[in-house]
């Protein structure tokens, strides 16, 4: 099955910073890539997604990039901000169960003022 | 247009109980898939199941833990016998029936804490 690495588990980063968080996965028919966002004791929810026959997607200070040749993809927050601190889970998925995600173990990010 | 909805949000059992679990899905939605959550950890999907239909149980345990969506209701996780292990937050998420998105709306979650 489907296995998803997330780097790093935490960052700390100040306010204005940019923050990268990357994942590998290894399932080479996976062509579907969410990215949540978790605040303490809440619901995820979806901040940008990728498919596989993209490179890149931005949306705002948000953007995702995937290489499926090496089976990666990142995301980056520009401008950071302290509402921005929360952990964030990358997922993979694909064949006819798009919804049958494999997550990361999550990246809590800290944003300091 | 109400979203995913979960119920209870907490729910605390002693060792040997029955847990319930109910989730009911985003209007017009009738996919519905089950994770969990262990305290500072990703989400591990559990089932996916359509109305009447388990379409992939692959990641529930093959004990003791059941769940169905039946033609009228929400959709309704079941743990019998709980243990402590089986304490953590368990999340429901639907999605459209055409898929064409692939996007999953979550509930609330359902916190067991089992004693």
């Amino acid at each position: 099955g489907e296995n998803v690495e997330q780097h790093p588990s935490t960052l700390s980063v100040q306010e204005g910073d940019s923050a990268v968080i990357k994942c590998t996965y290894s399932d080479s028919a996976s062509n579907y890539f969410p990215w949540y966002k978790q605040e303490l004791g809440k619901r995820p929810q979806l901040i940008i997604d990728i498919r596989s026959n993209v490179g890149e997607k931005k949306d705002q200070r948000i953007a995702v990039t995937l290489n499926k040749t090496a089976k990666h993809f990142s995301l980056h927050i520009t401008e950071t901000q302290p509402e921005d601190s929360a952990v964030y889970f990358c997922a993979a998925s694909g064949g006819t169960s798009y919804g049958k995600l494999t997550f990361g173990q999550g990246t809590i990010l800290t944003v300091h003022p | 247009n109400a979203g995913v909805m979960q119920n209870p949000r907490h729910l605390v059992r002693r060792r040997g109980q029955e847990a319930r679990l109910r989730c009911s899905p985003m209007k017009g939605h009738s996919h519905v898939y089950w994770y969990r959550q262990l305290p500072e950890e990703g989400l591990k999907f559990m089932v996916y199941l359509q109305k009447e239909n388990i379409i992939d149980e692959s990641g529930m345990p093959k004990e003791r833990f059941s769940a169905e969506f039946p033609k009228e209701g929400p959709s309704i996780l079941r743990i019998q016998q709980v243990v402590r292990g089986d304490s953590a937050a368990y999340f429901c998420a639907s999605s459209d029936d055409r898929g064409r998105t692939g996007e999953l709306f979550f509930g609330e979650g359902s916190r067991l804490t089992v004693l």
